[in-house]
């Protein structure tokens, strides 16, 4: 069965510091994976799109690695800002699926 | 562009009770899909459609009928609701038909049934 873990849970970090959350996943065939923002009572927004072949994406202060071989994938934030405290979401898609596996999420608060 | 939007914001229903949600993109995106967001799990695809006149079942179609007669309008339909069908619902669009690019999600609908 397809999953996505996503590590930590929930994460407290201070204003300007940085974090990396975790991403595990054994979808097969690999497709792609994207990283999302989702802020309390909204949609989730776009962060990284990265497919096999890519190892490091960067948007703004969000940097996302890939290692497609361990099956594993990190979200680099840099400089936390408030406006950062949100829902990190990891999704992977498998070749030949149109159903994604959604992971659950990583809720991080940025203090001031 | 108003990107994806989605009516109404918030609803209440009772049981056995029918509606529907509504969605629409201004972006000529061929992908549309429904995902149902529940605490403590991840968006969970409740039917997808990759063009007018083409739908498919995701991970939890029962209870849920979709249509897709425009590229524009992507209605989702509780035919009796439950009260297992509480959720927030969003409702994206995506320029790629394969659905494996970027997707664009609207601002969700919170779904109360009682």
């Amino acid at each position: 069965k397809n999953q996505v873990e996503q590590s930590p849970q929930s994460l407290i970090i201070l204003e300007g510091k940085n974090c990396t959350l975790q991403c595990n996943y054994t979808v097969s065939p690999f497709s792609n994976l994207r990283w999302y923002k989702q802020d309390t009572g909204r949609g989730p927004v776009s962060l990284t799109i990265m497919t096999f072949s890519e190892n490091t994406k960067s948007n703004g202060r969000y940097t996302a690695t890939l290692d497609a071989d361990t099956k594993q994938s990190s979200l680099h934030i840099t400089a936390s800002q408030l406006s950062d405290s949100a829902s990190y979401i990891c999704v992977v898609s498998a070749g030949g699926s149109y159903i994604p596996t959604f992971g659950r999420g990583t809720s991080l608060i940025v203090h001031p | 562009n108003a990107g994806v939007t989605q009516t109404p914001k918030f609803q209440v229903l009772k049981t056995g009770q029918s509606m529907t949600l509504q969605c629409a993109q201004d972006m000529n995106h061929e992908y549309m899909s429904w995902y149902r967001q529940d605490p403590g799990m991840g968006l969970r695809l409740i039917h997808y459609s990759v063009g007018a006149g083409i739908t498919d079942q995701g991970e939890v179609p029962n209870g849920y009928n979709v249509s897709r007669s425009t590229t524009e309008d992507f209605p989702l339909r509780l035919l009796s609701a439950a009260p297992s069908q509480t959720s927030v619902y969003f409702c994206a669009s995506s320029y790629d038909s394969s659905g494996l690019g970027e997707q664009y999600f609207g601002p969700g609908t919170r779904l109360t049934v009682t």
